[in-house]
């Protein structure tokens, strides 16, 4: 069975500009987190999506939004983006069954804002 | 007080000994446990889950969970030097009534095993 997959896998960007991140999650699997870690602030959770809706959100600003589509797969979006956005974004995703609910990582996207 | 917490090492054992990484969490409603290796450059790949209190194996990998001190372990045997990566533990904090998934991350401990 094929991993989660991440697209693209680097990205350089300026500020101001606006990004997108895809996620395609291991099949089957209904739910999808978005996590940004950096050296400074270690992975620090950004949302969950779960059947196309936000279940559960994280202390980021506005500027960082997602979507999930009806086939589980998910983008992110980082509006004006900032030096401090450079950061590994990574999506995990998971079947969604309850308590023992397993997250799987995909590759992650490595995003620089210069 | 951070939610996890994880000494950041690094932790240093020579070949073949036992690695014991510890965590400690803070919410007491936590109900799933994990611990992650992350390679340099690399993203977390799972390598132990935990829900009951007590010791779960999985080949050289041993977890342990202690809910009423909230306290939780992993503990490597016969460390090889492929094992040399940072181990983040990770909490799930289920909230409310349904099934959501907010993992909550220590700041790893980097192991280092020693040829």
């Amino acid at each position: 069975k094929a991993g989660v997959t991440q697209t693209p896998r680097y990205l350089i960007k300026t500020r101001g500009q606006q990004v997108t991140l895809s996620c395609s999650p291991i099949s089957g699997h209904r739910s999808v987190s978005w996590y940004q870690q950096t050296p400074g602030q270690g992975l620090q959770f950004l949302f969950e999506y779960f059947s196309e809706t936000q279940r559960n959100k994280g202390n980021f600003p506005g500027r960082f939004s997602g979507r999930q589509f009806s086939n589980s797969r998910s983008e992110m979006n980082v509006s004006t983006l900032e030096l401090g956005d450079s950061a590994l974004y990574l999506c995990a995703s998971s079947l969604a069954t309850g308590p023992t609910d397993t997250q799987y990582f995909g590759p992650g996207t490595r995003l620089t804002v210069l | 007080q951070k939610e996890v917490e994880q000494n950041s090492g690094p932790l240093s054992v020579p070949e073949g000994a036992i690695a014991s990484l510890n965590c400690t969490y803070s919410d007491r409603v936590s109900q799933s446990f994990f611990w992650y290796r992350q390679y340099s450059g690399k993203s977390p790949e799972l390598i132990m889950s935990i829900y009951s209190n007590g010791d779960k194996e999985d080949g050289r990998f041993t977890a342990q969970l202690n809910k009423a001190s909230q306290y939780v372990s992993l503990l490597i045997r016969d460390s090889q030097p492929s094992d040399s990566a940072t181990y983040l533990c990770a909490v799930n904090l289920h909230l409310g009534g349904g099934a959501t998934n907010k993992l909550i991350f220590g700041t790893g401990t980097l192991l280092a095993v020693q040829p």
